[in-house]
């Protein structure tokens, strides 16, 4: 079976730094783009970013630029987001997602909650 | 930045047909999916490519996209249908989602 596990949220103080970790599992990493989304208590989904194959290529939203970064450990089979400067408009429930081909995602992590608050 | 917009909520009776419909500038020309997420679970693929369904998916799920919406359309609707709805489209080298339609089966 094709799985996503995300870990590391937690509960951190406004200004603060966070990295957060997703393993695959029934799949090879390598062979898909990845992405993370988010989705703040009772909101909508928010895509947050993505990284190609390799690493290579990373997009994000603006709402994240500068701050947040995505990487990828295809030999660990594992994704990653570094995020920083944390405002408590990034309390969310963070979800890693594979891409699929036409810009759609196939396979849903159960995320991590984030959690910004002094 | 791209928008999409979907109306807050929808209700239908059991049996009956479902629309939700979802807009955006020339949607018509970007790829489109749907995803349903109940509470407490995460969201899985109804639609991509506008109109596909994912193997699993039945096929009282149904997508399309004409000019500037898209429509998720639930044949024969059941309780089991009630869920949030969610658009999703492939802008350049972004996704964007659309802000979700709570689906109510009265």
């Amino acid at each position: 079976e094709e799985q996503l596990v995300e870990s590391g949220g937690g509960v951190v103080r406004p200004g603060g730094s966070l990295r957060l970790s997703c393993v695959a599992s029934g799949f090879n990493l390598n062979d898909n783009g990845m992405s993370w989304v988010r989705q703040a208590p009772g909101k909508g989904l928010e895509w947050v970013a993505n990284i190609n194959w390799n690493g290579g290529s990373t997009n994000y939203a603006d709402s994240v630029k500068g701050r947040f970064t995505i990487l990828r450990d295809n030999a660990k089979n594992s994704l990653f987001l570094q995020m920083s400067n944390l405002g408590a408009e990034d309390t969310a429930s963070y979800h890693c997602a594979r891409e699929g081909l036409f810009g759609y995602f196939d396979v849903w992590g159960r995320g991590t909650l984030v959690t910004v608050s002094s | 930045s791209y928008e999409l917009t979907q109306p807050p909520s929808v209700s239908v009776s059991p049996g009956q047909t479902a629309t939700i419909p979802c807009s955006g500038d020339n949607l018509g020309q970007k790829y489109v999916s749907w995803y349903q997420q109940k509470p407490g679970q995460s969201p899985i693929t109804l639609i991509y490519q506008h109109s596909s369904r994912p193997s699993g998916i039945p096929g009282r799920f149904s997508g399309s996209t004409s000019g500037n919406t898209a429509t998720l359309t639930i044949s024969a609707t059941q309780a089991l249908d009630e869920a949030d709805y969610f658009c999703q489209a492939w802008d350049i080298n972004t996704k964007v989602f659309g802000g979700g339609t709570r689906l109510t089966v009265l």
